[in-house]
């Protein structure tokens, strides 16, 4: 069975800082997909990146960064350089590729960025 | 494009009522869901369909109704709620199913009383 943990509850930091949330996956399959999903304030969930377990490239957009390394089952993401409006929760989440639809998402970790 | 619509935005039950949260999709999607989002759980997939007739069993399936007569489509019934359904749902939909981004609505507040 597929399972997605996000250890880290909340996380807050100031502006400027760097910060990474965890994200570890558990999957029997040896073809599947990984989400990022942020969820503001306001409360609509936003696609960030996918991945498929054949990539590990390493995947920068802007300020944001994602390492992806099947050895540790782990797909985190970094904020460098952290901005209030990076404030939301984020989620991951995981497909297996023999699972039907099943996407399974982890239970979210809230960024909290202070000024 | 609308994208994915949800309708109510908002809305309170008595226990044992029933109702029907509305989907819907412009973008011609074959793959729709229901999902609930409730506190520390991350989301949990209800239904799901992949296509006009076509739908299926998620995770917490129990409890609630869905059908799938168009591609646009896409409404979720509640037989007769209970305080445990209190939560928010969302219905998203993408392109090609689980190994694609998917879309969301902006959710539906429901609280069970």
């Amino acid at each position: 069975a597929q399972k997605v943990t996000q250890a880290q509850t909340e996380i807050s930091v100031v502006e400027k800082e760097d910060v990474t949330l965890d994200c570890v996956y558990e999957t029997r399959d040896t073809t599947y997909y990984l989400f990022w999903y942020k969820q503001p304030p306001s409360g609509e969930l936003v696609f960030l990146i996918r991945r498929n377990s054949f990539d590990e490239q390493n995947e920068i957009s802007g300020r944001y960064s994602w390492n992806f390394q099947k050895s540790t089952s782990s797909f985190n993401f970094t904020i460098t350089a952290s901005q209030v409006v990076d404030s939301a929760v984020y989620f991951c989440a995981l497909s297996e590729h023999n699972a039907g639809n099943m996407l399974t998402f982890g239970g979210g970790t809230r960024l909290m960025v202070k000024p | 494009n609308a994208g994915v619509t949800q309708t109510p935005k908002f809305q309170v039950l008595k226990t044992g009522q029933s109702m029907t949260l509305q989907c819907a999709q412009d973008m011609n999607h074959e793959y729709m869901s229901w999902y609930r989002q409730d506190p520390g759980m991350g989301l949990r997939l209800i239904h799901y369909s992949v296509g006009a007739g076509i739908t299926d069993q998620g995770e917490v399936p129990n409890g609630y109704n869905v059908s799938r007569s168009t591609t646009e489509d896409f409404p979720l019934r509640l037989l007769s709620a209970a305080p445990s359904q209190t939560s928010v749902y969302f219905c998203a939909s993408s392109y090609g199913g689980r190994s694609y981004e998917q879309y969301f609505g902006p959710g539906t507040r429901l609280t069970v009383t």
